[in-house]
């Protein structure tokens, strides 16, 4: 079964704090992919980062860095420095192909409140 | 490069009633897919179309539920009769190719009262 799960509902910082969103995934699929979208309060999915299995190199992109762990099942999204403006509903999803379809399987998001 | 748009953004509607969703894919994109989030609960997968043909529909949680997309360019969504439950953000998203990062619209907010 393909699935992913984002086991914190919610997580509130302190602006300027490090903090990390946990995603767990998993797939009987040798080819996949990872996916991280930011859920603003205005309401629209904004794509941030997409992985293929075949790349475990991490990536760092300003604030933000990823860490795609095979051996683990894991890719979780580390915001460094956090800013209010980075207040959102995170969304990890899996792409794979599942019975024939190729379709994204999100898991549940994580709320993030970022306080001054 | 325009996104992808959806009309309305939020549609409150009474229990029995027709609604109809409209995504604009972004312009190039053959592929168009629709999500559902309902209330407190993970986005999930409704259906995909490859240009105006149904690749996949095996998320549409009933016969209530169409959707279309003649000419291969925009889709619609409509829900008759609409029912308590399917109260929701309904999401399209456009991607290039099939493996291709999909898009997402702004959602359309959907309350059936």
């Amino acid at each position: 079964a393909q699935k992913v799960t984002q086991a914190q509902t919610e997580i509130s910082v302190v602006e300027k704090e490090d903090v990390t969103l946990d995603c767990v995934y998993e797939t009987r699929d040798t080819t996949y992919y990872l996916f991280w979208y930011k859920q603003p309060p205005s309401g629209e999915l904004v794509f941030l980062i997409r992985r293929n299995s075949f790349d475990e190199q991490n990536e760092i992109s300003g604030r933000y860095s990823w860490n795609f762990q095979k051996s683990t099942s894991s890719f979780n999204f580390t915001i460094t420095a956090s800013q209010v403006v980075d207040s959102a509903v995170y969304f990890c999803a899996l792409w794979a192909v599942i019975q024939g379809a190729q379709k994204l399987v999100f898991g549940q998001g994580t709320r993030l409140t970022i306080n001054p | 490069e325009a996104g992808v748009t959806q009309f309305p953004s939020h549609s409150v509607i009474e229990k029995g009633q027709t609604v109809t969703l409209r995504c604009d894919p972004i312009s190039g994109h053959d592929n168009l897919y629709w999500y559902r989030r309902v209330m407190g609960k993970e986005i999930k997968f409704l259906l995909h179309f490859v240009k105006e043909s149904k690749q996949d529909e095996s998320g549409m949680p009933n016969n209530r539920f169409l959707a279309e997309r003649t000419g291969g360019t925009y889709s619609t969504l409509k829900v008759q009769p609409a029912e308590l439950e399917d109260s929701g953000v309904y999401f399209c998203a456009s991607s290039q190719n099939l493996q291709g990062t999909q898009y997402f619209g702004p959602g359309t907010r959907l309350t059936v009262l």
